[in-house]
């Protein structure tokens, strides 16, 4: 495996389901990062892990719970979810260098489709 | 927060014309990287940009970078239908990047 890979591509889940996407990347970065891509809307930050240390909440509902047990892997835990959460979720990795150019790997998504 | 603004929001033209799509702010950023994302699939990297002036190249695409670091844009020569697609900026700014709601081209054979 290369790059950055999530699984599963695709899931349909009932409103009391409870599921978890997972992501791993195999390019030795030092930081992940979950996203939700709407119709219409810019790619949403949700949470941004950093050497496995949670960096970033972005006001994102507690029905979402991360969990990244080391550097290469990062989970999001889904539950209690709500129609309005279909989306496409995307993970990405960077490693950070401090400098500024925060190059982002993205893997190829998880379409959630949420009835 | 940085917001960015992408125009035009859509781009349809026909195989081997050239186009230009714009990425702005009122922000100064510390980089700009543009992505190109097809259906069902991840965004993927293009280019990051990350001194104002900066000009390059990646075979037809060409990334320019404002001088003072707030504007960026993509300029496609003689684009193809491979080329269609939703093209993405990311500002940078510590550990997290903004983007714009993109443009999606459309480039018919």
């Amino acid at each position: 495996e290369t790059g950055v890979t999530q699984t599963p591509r695709h899931l349909v889940m009932g409103m009391t389901n409870k599921k978890s996407l997972k992501c791993e990347q195999h390019l030795g970065h030092n930081a992940m990062y979950w996203y939700k891509q709407s119709a219409k809307k810019p790619l949403e930050l949700m949470f941004v892990y950093n050497f496995k240390e949670q960096t970033e909440n972005n006001s994102v509902p507690s029905r979402f719970s991360p969990e990244c047990p080391n550097s290469s892997h990062l989970f999001l835990h889904l539950h209690t979810l709500q129609p309005e959460d279909s989306a496409l979720y995307l993970c990405a990795s960077s490693q950070l260098t401090g400098v500024g150019d925060n190059e982002q790997f993205f893997g190829p998504g998880t379409r959630l489709t949420v009835l | 927060t940085q917001l960015l603004e992408q125009s035009p929001q859509f781009l349809s033209i026909q195989e081997g014309e050239n186009l230009t799509v714009y990425c702005n702010s009122s922000s100064v950023f510390s980089s700009l990287q543009w992505y190109r994302q097809e259906p069902g699939e991840g965004p993927v990297l293009l280019v990051t940009v990350v001194t104002g002036g900066e000009v390059k190249k990646l075979k037809r695409l060409t990334f320019q970078f404002g001088d003072a670091r707030k504007d960026s844009s993509l300029h496609i020569t003689a684009a193809q239908p491979g080329d269609t697609g939703l093209y993405l900026c990311g500002a940078g700014s510590g550990s997290r990047l903004t983007f714009g709601e993109g443009t999606q081209l459309t480039v018919n054979p």
